[in-house]
């Protein structure tokens, strides 16, 4: 049963802290986004990638976040540093359309 | 301003009543998805409409994409307890966006 993984699977650290969440996305998948809900604006594209390429990540803050794809198994999101208005829970969704997603159980963020 | 806007926003129905929830834009999509998350999970895909005017039935739920590619509905017929989540419409164009969202309870 593939699925999209994501770790860690909770963290809570202190404002200016580097955060780093990771995502493996499902085995020949060549499709992989980035998100971010809260309860006040909800389901947020921050970025996406094909073929290990970003393609758009318009969504992203570019002075603190980061993303990337250092190969095809391991996508990253790099928050630094952090604040506390970032606390959200982060989903990993991979697929082989845009239109097709299969999302991973996500990173819930607490930043103090 | 959300490109999809989702009504109701809350809903909260006694099991064996039928519901339906809209997802709406001004905004013309290739393909209109619903998804249903639970708490603690991810959001799950249920259903791809492509063509306007498609109707897809999922068991108790109902699909269909407006004519106009530019809508989308989802009705439930006798919901179950298990029914109960945060129901996401998204739509696919030149890029990808999902809706404000309709949280459902279903109560025993």
């Amino acid at each position: 049963d593939a699925r999209v993984t994501q770790t860690p699977r909770h963290k809570v650290t202190e404002m200016g802290q580097e955060v780093t969440m990771r995502c493996q996305p499902i085995l020949g998948h060549n499709t992989v986004f980035w998100y971010r809900q809260t309860m006040m604006q909800g389901l947020e594209l921050l970025a996406y990638f094909r073929n290990r390429a970003p393609l758009d990540d318009s969504g992203m803050p570019k002075d603190r976040f980061s993303a990337e794809m250092p190969d095809a198994t391991l996508a990253t999101l790099k928050i630094q540093p952090s604040e506390p208005r970032d606390s959200a829970v982060y989903f990993c969704a991979s697929g082989q359309r845009t239109d097709t997603q299969y999302f991973g159980p996500g990173t819930r963020l607490t930043v103090l | 301003t959300q490109l999809l806007e989702q009504s109701p926003q809350f809903l909260s129905i006694q099991e064996g009543e039928n519901l339906t929830v809209y997802c709406n834009s001004s905004s013309v999509f290739s393909s209109l998805q619903w998804y249903r998350q639970e708490p603690g999970e991810g959001p799950v895909l249920l259903v791809t409409v492509v063509t306007g005017g498609e109707v897809k039935k999922l068991k108790r739920l109902t699909f269909q994409f407006g004519d106009a590619r530019k809508d989308s509905s989802l009705h439930i017929t006798a919901a179950q307890t298990g029914d109960t989540g945060l129901y996401l419409c998204a739509g696919a164009g030149n890029q990808f966006y999902f809706g404000t969202g309709t949280s459902l309870t279903v109560i025993p």
